[in-house]
Formats: structure tokens, C-alpha cells, sequence
């Protein structure tokens, strides 16, 4: 079945301690990308990867790291999570990258969500 | 940034009507997409529509765009409790490599 597999699902953690959030896709999509959901503000990019091995910020990357060592996985770091990193997070996926029109080109496949808070 | 905004920001309506839902952008854009988000769950395609495109079909759902006016809706007919949610609009900068969301508009069908 394709899918967009995230984990945890839920974490309750303290500040200042390193944590991963691990995000695979067995669809062999290039594009993979992160948001966050907090109330009132919609989704917000964090980070995006068009492929392997390259990587960009979204609109609010601070205070994360991604990194996209295989096509498949994206994880993303918080290396000193923050109160204010509390929140909801997708990875998504696409087929696209650029020379196929970009992320706006296709559907995004998202998975069902990592809820954090930070204590 | 914020490209997408849905309006209005919550719609109450009764089973069997329509929905209709708007979303209104700021730069030019090749795609628009529209998703829908159980609560908390993750989002759901639903449909795609290309800036040289005016109107498209999915099923009960139908997408306009309009580029001169930078908006498209999103119109949901006989609606369904089951379609109780969030959707949200997508779009992507002109073609940019990032796809930015709108704040999303809750829909509730009662029954």
C-alpha cells in the first residue's frame, strides 16, 4: 500500500532534548517536505527536499534540521526542542521535482501526523 | 509566507446542501490544489487545477479558478456528514519549489 509512514505519532518530551522524527514513503517520490500545524495558522513549511541529497528551508526552518541521505526516508531533528516547537507535524510527499513542474504539479501525499509537545 | 486564504473560515450547513468555499491568492501561480484534513488527521487530496484551466470535476466536488481575480472555490454539492472537515487550498508561487498552504476552513454538515 503507498503511504507516508511518520513516528512517532505522539511524543511528550522535555526542553533541550535531542529528538528525531522519522519520516518514510515507498512510493519513490522526489519531493518530501515537512510543515507544522498550529491553530490559527494553517500549515507552515519547514523544511523541503526536491531529491536526494538536497535540501532547502521552508518558512519557519528555525530550530530544525532534515537531512535526505535515500530517496525513500526524511527525517526531521530538532536538536534543542523549544516550548514553542510544540505542535503538529506532516511530512508529505510527490512525485514531482523540478523538471517534472515542481510540487505544485502533483498531489501530495501526506502522513497522519506527529503531535509534540514540549514541556 | 501565506498565499492561499479561505474564506469564509467556518461554514455550518445542513445535510443535502451545497458547500462552497473560497480561496483567494496573491502572486501568480501555475497550480492550485485543494485538500481536506479529518480532524486531526493528515491532509487528502482532492483535486488539482492548472492555471490554464477554468473549471474541473471530481465526483460532488467542483474547483473554478480565476486567475485575473487570483481566486478559485470550491463548491461541494448535496453534501454528506461524512464531509465534515477542513480543506484547505495549496498553491505554488508560480511554479516555485514550495507548495504554500492557506489557514484552512472548517466545514460541518449536520444531518
Amino acid at each position: 500500500e503507498a503511504q507516508v509512514t511518520q513516528n512517532p505519532r505522539y511524543l511528550i518530551t522535555v526542553t533541550g532534548k535531542k529528538l528525531t522524527v522519522t519520516c518514510s514513503q515507498n512510493m519513490n517520490h522526489e519531493y518530501m517536505s515537512w510543515y507544522r500545524q498550529d491553530p490559527g495558522l494553517g500549515l507552515r513549511q519547514i523544511y523541503y527536499s526536491m531529491n536526494v541529497e538536497v535540501t532547502d528551508k521552508g518558512d519557519v526552518p528555525e530550530g530544525y534540521k532534515v537531512s535526505r541521505k535515500e530517496k525513500r526516508n526524511f527525517p526531521l531533528i530538532l536538536e534543542s526542542p523549544s516550548p514553542n516547537q510544540t505542535s503538529l507535524y506532516f511530512c508529505a510527499s510527490s512525485l514531482s521535482g523540478l523538471h517534472r513542474g515542481g510540487p505544485g504539479n502533483q498531489p501530495q501525499h501526506f502522513g497522519d501526523g506527529t503531535r509534540l509537545s514540549i514541556l | 509566507s501565506q498565499q492561499g486564504e479561505e474564506d469564509p473560515q467556518a461554514l455550518s450547513i445542513q445535510e443535502g446542501e451545497n458547500a462552497t468555499m473560497n480561496c483567494s491568492y496573491k502572486t501568480s501561480i501555475n497550480n492550485l490544489q485543494w485538500y481536506r484534513q479529518n480532524s486531526g488527521r493528515g491532509l487528502v487530496h482532492l483535486i488539482l487545477i492548472r492555471s490554464n484551466e477554468r473549471e474541473k470535476h471530481s465526483g460532488r466536488l467542483r474547483v473554478t479558478l480565476d486567475t485575473s481575480k487570483k481566486s478559485s472555490s470550491l463548491l461541494i454539492t448535496a453534501s454528506r456528514a461524512a464531509d465534515t472537515a477542513s480543506y484547505f487550498c495549496a498553491t505554488d508561487e508560480g511554479g516555485s519549489e514550495k507548495l504554500v498552504f492557506g489557514k484552512g476552513m472548517k466545514l460541518t454538515v449536520n444531518p
